[in-house]
């Protein structure tokens, strides 16, 4: 089982749609959780961090569920721009254990 | 820029050299790492460092690796006598450690390893 799982998609959504990403973890003791994204042939990029009680970043929305060691990522009104590789990240003892990635397309 | 940096950002070797990457950290930054990404996949850890202290290593790095941290600043990877299967990003990034908050990664932007 790999320490992170995501599903790879890819979401084909329309302007203003939204969408939800999923992640699972294997590793109950990890203490901090992220969302990277990661355009075509770039470096990943901090998205948002995930807490326990859950954040909001504009249009972003970060859930962690630490007793089923799941973690959701929302988009609201989804852009054009938002098209890019999503990656659920987990610090396991600092080092960054990266989920393969989940590819959102929004189209016009 | 104040950035994470990294040269070259593209290299093409023939199996059997040496080559070496470098990686410059964001300047107030005492934690570097290092991560190697492959096609369809997300990063993966390599090793990272604490100032000049190497605190960890993966078993990705074979003996081929070796990375330094002289002076606590940059930091070089290099990989001897290349094979095709190391083709791949090499990613570095940096923090600063301890962050009250969660510790924040920010990453340089890669690079791109073709062995032929």
């Amino acid at each position: 089982r790999k320490e992170v799982e995501q599903d790879p998609g890819p979401f084909n959504v329309p302007e203003g749609a939204t969408v939800a990403f999923n992640c699972t973890y294997s590793n109950s003791a990890s203490q901090s959780f992220f969302w990277y994204r990661q355009d075509c042939r770039k470096e990943p990029k901090l998205l948002m961090s995930v807490y326990s009680s859950g954040n909001e970043d504009g249009r972003f929305t970060a859930q962690l569920n630490r007793a089923s060691q799941y973690i959701s990522l929302l988009i609201r009104d989804s852009k054009l721009s938002d098209s890019a590789t999503y990656l659920c990240v987990v610090n396991d003892y600092n080092k960054l254990i990266f989920g393969a990635g989940t590819r959102l397309a929004v189209h016009p | 820029d104040t950035g994470v940096s990294q040269n070259p950002r593209h290299k093409i070797t023939k199996r059997g050299q040496n080559v070496t990457f470098r990686c410059d950290p964001i300047s107030e930054h005492n934690r570097l790492y290092w991560y190697r990404q492959t096609l369809g996949q997300g990063p993966e850890f390599l090793t990272y460092f604490q100032n000049e202290a190497q605190l960890e290593k993966s078993r990705l790095l074979s003996d081929r690796f070796s990375a330094e941290r002289p002076k606590g600043s940059f930091s070089t990877l290099e990989i001897q006598r290349t094979e095709q299967g190391d083709s791949a990003m090499y990613l570095c990034a940096s923090s600063f450690h301890p962050e009250p908050d969660q510790e924040t990664q920010y990453f340089g932007p890669g690079t791109r390893l073709l062995v032929l």
